[in-house]
């Protein structure tokens, strides 16, 4: 079966501080993998997708990069973290009749 | 871009309710789909729906493309109901296919 899965769950970091998060996906091969935001209270908003390895393309200029390593692996990065990037960051992907896009459990952030 | 437009941004219904969540879109699309979120954040796909019309228990949806706008409705509510429902839309081939999501509609359902 097909799977997403995000670490970690919850975290709450610095002002300044390092990020990383991971989206990995299972039971499937070259998917196209997506980042979003959630701000509290708001929709949600694309902040990267990915086609393939290697290959990012950013939707919103802002603190954040992404990287995908390996096939089915996306990461969302940061080197020094601001208070507007807390949120909840959400991981998707098309499932296997590559219509219907479905999200991971997601990741809440908090800056302090 | 594409807009999307929800309505009613909050409802507030009693156990036993119907109800009826708009979603207004500004361009053609060829993906739309209606998600619930849950207190715990997961987003539960609800429906795929670019066109026609679908049911799934007591939820059903219709999206008109031609006038770029889709309800879903909920019959019967109950107090799990609760939660924000979100449309997002989509073009094949335009930023990797990604969703654009509307602000969401809040449900609270009371016993």
């Amino acid at each position: 079966s097909q799977t997403i899965h995000q670490w970690p769950a919850t975290l709450v970091q610095p002002v300044g501080s390092p990020l990383s998060l991971e989206c990995t996906v299972e039971g499937t091969s070259n998917p196209n993998l997506y980042w979003y935001r959630q701000a509290a209270g708001r929709g949600l908003q694309l902040l990267f997708y990915s086609v393939g390895i290697g290959q990012i393309s950013s939707e919103v200029p802002q603190n954040l990069s992404a990287s995908r390593p390996q096939d089915r692996q996306f990461i969302l990065s940061s080197k020094k973290l601001l208070l507007s990037d807390s949120g909840f960051y959400l991981c998707a992907w098309y499932g296997a009749d590559h219509y219907e896009q479905y999200f991971g459990p997601g990741t809440r952030l908090t800056v302090t | 871009g594409i807009q999307v437009e929800q309505s009613p941004p909050d409802l507030i219904l009693q156990e036993g309710a119907n109800s009826t969540l708009r979603c207004n879109f500004s361009d053609s699309v060829n993906n739309l789909q209606w998600f619930h979120q849950n207190p715990w954040g997961q987003l539960i796909n609800l429906f795929y729906i670019p066109s026609g019309t679908k049911q799934n228990g007591r939820l059903s949806a219709t999206t008109v493309a031609t006038e770029r706008y889709s309800l879903l409705y909920i019959s019967s509510s109950q107090t799990t109901d609760s939660g924000v429902y979100f449309c997002a839309v989509g073009v094949f081939g335009r930023a990797g296919t990604a969703l654009i999501f509307g602000k969401g509609t809040t449900l609270s359902v009371s016993s």
